[in-house]
């Protein structure tokens, strides 16, 4: 168990809908990044939060936005959902914003159909 | 540019050593790293090596980086049938942020 916690577990959802996945980071850690894992793409980066602020963008649509909150939890908003974004969504998080290990959560499964 | 690639595949028998290798092709990575996944799971943190180290053992686990050929491999010793897995390899990026780059993951599979 890393600490890192990420609800919920599993999502189905339409095309054309919205969710949101939150994350919970280890305790005393200041940083959340969000990856998604698909068939075709692999492990992509997607953003990092550091103190709630943002503080790197990867590969992140426009249809999602992230939010890290003062009590350091972390919410992914995925909107307007298409059939490939159908993946697992990880949630990492660090102690500080630079050359930090960095300790996964266990994921959320979420089917777009 | 950033691209780590890996082997898709590796099959060993219990008790023999499992050799991954991954290699990378951005010189500034300061950090890399090895993770592991197994089924329905999320990643868990193997292990990892310093730029300005070759070799890192623990356990029954030895990483070796190469940093001439951009070369990193994990060696299992003693390979269990646990030990059965998706391995990936991740660079830490020296760039703004604190972003890895994965690899696609080595099958790791064991016979008993």
């Amino acid at each position: 168990d890393s600490g890192v916690t990420q609800t919920p577990k599993h999502l189905i959802t339409a095309t054309g809908q919205r969710v949101t996945l939150r994350c919970s980071p280890r305790s005393g850690d200041l940083s959340v990044y969000w990856y998604q894992q698909s068939l075709d793409q692999g492990l992509q980066f997607l953003i990092q939060y550091y103190n709630g602020e943002e503080r790197a963008k990867g590969n992140i649509l426009e249809r999602f936005s992230a939010q890290q909150f003062p009590d350091l939890h972390s919410e992914l908003n995925l909107s307007s959902l298409e059939l490939g974004d159908s993946a697992l969504y990880f949630c990492a998080s660090s102690r500080g914003r630079y050359q930090e290990t960095q300790y996964f959560g266990p994921g959320t499964r979420l089917l777009v159909l | 540019g950033e691209d780590v690639e890996q082997s898709l595949f590796l099959s060993v028998r219990e008790g023999d050593s499992s050799v991954i290798n991954c290699t990378y092709t951005d010189s500034s990575s300061t950090y890399l790293y090895w993770y592991k996944q197994e089924p329905g799971a999320g990643l868990q943190l193997l292990t990892y090596i310093f730029s300005n180290m070759d070799m890192k053992q623990d356990q029954r686990l030895t990483v070796l980086l190469n940093k001439k050929d951009k070369h990193l491999s994990l060696r299992i010793a003693d390979t269990q049938t646990g030990d059965s897995a998706i391995y990936f390899c991740a660079e830490r990026v020296n760039n703004a942020g604190n972003m890895l780059t994965f690899g696609g993951g080595t099958r790791l599979m064991v016979k008993p």
